[in-house]
């Protein structure tokens, strides 16, 4: 099995730009998750989806955040405009089922920097 | 406030020394998760806890939970180099329950000298 598999896995990119972080969950797993650590705040969820389904982004930080799941084994998060406070790793997580407690698994990470 | 808080925040230990990290939580626990993070890595699972009174182990790892107490704790025997890591537990309450949304604590630094 790969594993959650995330890409790039650094960034470095100007402020403004546009950044585009990319997510392929386990196959079969119907949860994915994204996440977002930095020092000062730790391990933040942003926002995940159920059967490709978005329910619930009350951790997307600003609109400038936005992410998607066109399919059972992609997902992006989008920054546009980014900043540098948006400096952080940001992880992906998948589980099985939409529901319960099964046990969630992450993704390496894409460390971002913002200049 | 932090739901989920952790202490201690590090810990530096001898190689061969016991230890105990605590993961305390302010609202009921449904689920608890232990991972391990290595600099610059992803989490990796170790141990989910669900029932009061639980305990689990994994070589020389094991983690309780106290569901009264609200707490869950990571016991490490004899540790080794290989021990030093991030440790953060992560909890279901029972807001979140019916979907499962992990909260995180702030993690505990642990290194382990040779």
């Amino acid at each position: 099995d790969a594993g959650v598999i995330q890409s790039p896995r650094h960034e470095v990119t100007e402020m403004g730009q546009e950044v585009t972080l990319r997510c392929k969950p386990i196959s079969g797993h119907n949860s994915l998750f994204w996440y977002r650590q930095t020092m000062m705040r730790g391990l933040e969820l942003l926002i995940y989806f159920n059967n490709n389904v978005p329910i619930d982004d009350s951790g997307m930080p600003e609109d400038r955040f936005s992410a998607k799941m066109p399919n059972a084994s992609f997902s992006t998060l989008k920054i546009q405009p980014s900043e540098p406070r948006d400096s952080a790793v940001y992880f992906c997580a998948s589980r099985a089922t939409s529901g319960g407690t099964d046990t969630q698994y992450f993704g390496p990470g894409t460390r971002l920097t913002v200049l | 406030s932090q739901e989920l808080e952790q202490s201690p925040q590090s810990l530096i230990v001898q190689e061969g020394k016991n230890l105990t990290i605590n993961c305390t939580s302010s609202k009921t626990l449904y689920g608890l998760y232990w991972y391990k993070q290595k600099y610059g890595e992803g989490l990796i699972f170790l141990m989910m806890l669900q029932k009061g009174g639980e305990e689990k182990s994994h070589e020389k790892i094991t983690a309780k939970l106290d569901e009264k107490k609200q707490q869950s704790s990571l016991h490490i025997t004899a540790s080794q180099p290989s021990h030093a890591g991030i440790y953060l537990c992560g909890a279901v309450t029972y807001g979140s329950s019916n979907t499962g949304k992990l909260i995180f604590g702030q993690g505990t630094t642990l290194q382990v000298k040779p």
